[in-house]
């Protein structure tokens, strides 16, 4: 079966334009996660969709980013006003049955972004 | 709070030998401990991971990683090392609890020199 898929694979943006990134994760899985990889730094978690329940908005730097899951399945990142300081990879991750630690994530190849 | 430490950026070992690459961690309560590989243009690919029973956890493309609870390590190793190997490594804990995201380190960048 197909893994996690995202799309654009890259995308170039002037400040202060919104970006839209989006996630298709594994059939089934019920988790999905967003991270961040900066140059030189590991992955910063963002934001984490389990089921129907909540997310956890805990990883969001700041209230210019938002995302959203519709149907249980394709998530998409919004950054709104985007800053030099938001260019980095941003990568999809999703898992099957979330609330078990021990379940590995599987990442989508990443989104490229480069704000000019 | 749950944190990551690799404590190198870059591993160089000469193809043949064995590498490891070191890791350890802090986490309340029993840890959920991963490793995953990065190569160039990729996403993050799952190598191995420990949750409870044998120390010694084997993995994917000969890979392997021994949990020690007394020095909060899972060090990864591999006895003969690829050229095909060289990649970004990354160490990810997750504590107990299931709607904790993971905790990454830095990540390690491994060069094997043929």
């Amino acid at each position: 079966g197909a893994g996690v898929s995202q799309s654009p694979s890259n995308k170039v943006t002037e400040k202060g334009k919104d970006v839209e990134l989006r996630c298709d994760p594994i059939s089934g899985h019920t988790a999905l996660y967003w991270y961040r990889q900066s140059l030189g730094q590991g992955l910063e978690f963002l934001i984490y969709f389990q089921g129907n329940s909540a997310p956890d908005k805990s990883g969001l730097p700041s209230d210019r980013f938002s995302a959203e899951r519709t149907g249980g399945s394709v998530s998409t990142l919004t950054i709104q006003r985007t800053q030099q300081e938001d260019s980095a990879v941003y990568l999809c991750a999703s898992s099957y049955r979330g609330t078990s630690s021990y379940n590995e994530q599987f990442f989508g190849p990443g989104t490229r972004l480069t704000v000019l | 709070a749950q944190s990551v430490a690799q404590p190198e950026d870059q591993v160089n070992v000469a193809e043949g030998n064995p590498l490891t690459v070191k890791c350890t961690y802090s986490v309340s309560g029993n840890p959920y401990l991963f490793w995953y590989v990065q190569y160039p243009n990729r996403g993050l690919q799952f190598l191995l991971k420990y949750i409870t029973g044998d120390n010694l956890v084997k993995g994917s493309y000969g890979f392997e990683a021994e949990f020690n609870k007394s020095q909060t390590s899972f060090h990864l190793k591999k006895p003969s090392a690829l050229v095909s190997d060289s990649a970004l490594y990354f160490c990810a804990v997750r504590g107990y609890s299931g709607n904790t995201p993971l905790v990454f380190g830095k990540g390690t960048r491994l060069s094997v020199i043929a």
